[in-house]
């Protein structure tokens, strides 16, 4: 089975400073990660993936996140945030065998201060 | 394209009862998965759905069910509702549902249990 523990269930940072939301999973068998963010009254929009290759991944709204299987993390980072970014962001994994089966974090709301 | 979509977006039914609620994925995708969304629980895997057969199935009583069409649109019912079935409840929508493939989120119905 798959876990994923969000180690910071709030994260106040001030607009236009740098922001890092973290991640660590369990799992005996081999995964892709996820981060999705949650904006107030809506579903969930997927910000980035890791399949395989390259440890840093890049996505969209300027995030990006490195995956790290010794330490079995997946941090997500922003160098400036804006008020725009004010949302609940999941980590999330699925297991190769069962890809289309996500199993998410309890979630990190972030919330920017002007 | 037009995303996925959900109906009806808001529900209030009274314990005892039961409710189907309905899933259009996005044109062409034929993999559905539900998601039950609360407060104490986080956001946790229902069931998914792949050419009309349930795939992949969750840890929830078999009071949730649900069934998907030969165009692919998806109904999840849930009998005998609970105070605690209230949630949002979120279906995806992917091509194939494997491999990493992004899952696009709807809205969401939002029900609430009297």
């Amino acid at each position: 089975a798959q876990s994923v523990t969000q180690l910071d269930s709030q994260v106040p940072v001030f607009e236009e400073a740098p922001v890092e939301l973290r991640c660590n999973y369990s799992s005996s068998v081999s995964v892709y990660l996820f981060w999705y963010v949650q904006y107030p009254n809506q579903g969930l929009q997927l910000l980035l993936k890791y399949l395989s290759g390259s440890t840093l991944v890049k996505g969209i709204n300027g995030f990006e996140a490195e995956f790290n299987k010794s330490q079995t993390s997946f941090h997500l980072r922003k160098p400036s945030v804006h008020i725009s970014d004010t949302a609940e962001y999941f980590c999330a994994v699925s297991a190769y065998s069962s890809a289309s089966k996500i199993i998410f974090g309890s979630g990190t709301r972030l919330s920017i201060r002007p | 394209k037009a995303g996925v979509t959900q109906t009806p977006r808001y529900l209030i039914k009274t314990r005892g009862q039961q409710v189907t609620l309905s899933c259009s994925p996005i044109s062409g995708h034929r993999s559905v998965s539900w998601y039950q969304q609360t407060p104490g629980q986080g956001l946790q895997f229902l069931f998914e759905y792949f050419s009309e057969t349930q795939r992949n199935k969750g840890n929830f009583p078999g009071r949730f069910s649900g069934r998907q069409f030969s165009n692919s649109r998806s109904e999840m019912n849930v009998s005998t509702l609970e105070l605690g079935d209230s949630a949002l409840y979120l279906c995806a929508s992917s091509s194939q549902g494997n491999q990493g493939e992004t899952q696009y989120f709807g809205p969401g119905t939002r029900l609430l249990v009297l």
